[in-house]
């Protein structure tokens, strides 16, 4: 039972443009969800976070989407850069518990 | 400030065998995490600690699987006997009791069972 599923396996994009990464969820439960980033041979990066009251957050390039009814977010990386090039996860918890993650998405940027 | 650090980065043992592997939390993080992503699916929770306590093992695939963290600070993950199907990277994660949920995540140790 997939909690948490990211749909798009991979993604290319442009330098300079917008990346679009997006993650459905089926449990109503999740009050808290993140996004990280993943470089071969190594752990998952931290790179932004919302809490279920909020439908929006910004950080730099990154922004995370939260639409509650839809179950469903995004993260928009805007201006892409070819450094953005990895594996990002999407992943939920309920109140600071384990996270649940999606299967990832490979984005690769073009320079 | 150091980061979560495991150990070993790689491991290559036979069906069968023993295999420990280590993870040293940041530094003041109660809360430790173990999870597992095999043949590059999804990343999978395995289980948590708060301190020296387990506060969830729902993620653990069987007995075989036996976690420690002694004294509330570094944790180990033993794995015995290791079967095929275990090879996979484990990763560690901790973060902080209060605030927000960000765990950070250690390097992985890669396993792989023959």
């Amino acid at each position: 039972d997939q909690q948490v599923k990211q749909n798009s396996p991979s993604l290319s994009v442009q330098e300079g443009r917008i990346s679009i990464l997006n993650c459905d969820y089926t449990n109503s439960m999740f009050d808290y969800f993140l996004w990280y980033k993943k470089y071969p041979a190594e752990g998952p990066t931290f790179l932004i976070s919302i809490s279920s009251i909020k439908d929006k957050n910004e950080d730099g390039r990154f922004t995370v989407f939260l639409n509650k009814s839809a179950k469903h977010l995004s993260l928009h990386i805007v201006p892409s850069q070819p450094g953005d090039s990895a594996v990002y996860f999407c992943a939920a918890s309920v109140s600071y518990g384990k996270l649940t993650f999606g299967q990832g998405t490979i984005l690769t940027v073009h320079p | 400030e150091a980061g979560v650090t495991q150990f070993p980065s790689h491991s290559v043992i036979e069906k069968g065998q023993t295999v420990t592997l280590r993870c040293d939390p940041i530094s003041g993080h109660d809360n430790l995490y173990w999870y597992r992503r095999v043949m590059g699916k999804e990343i999978k929770f395995l289980l948590h600690f708060v301190k020296e306590s387990k506060q969830d093992e729902s993620g653990m695939p069987n007995n075989r699987f036996l976690a420690e963290r002694t004294g509330g600070t570094y944790s180990t993950l033993k794995v015995q006997p290791a079967e095929l199907e275990d090879s996979g990277v484990y990763f560690c994660a901790s973060s902080q009791v209060w605030g927000a949920n960000e765990q950070f995540f250690g390097p992985g140790t890669r396993l792989t069972v023959l």
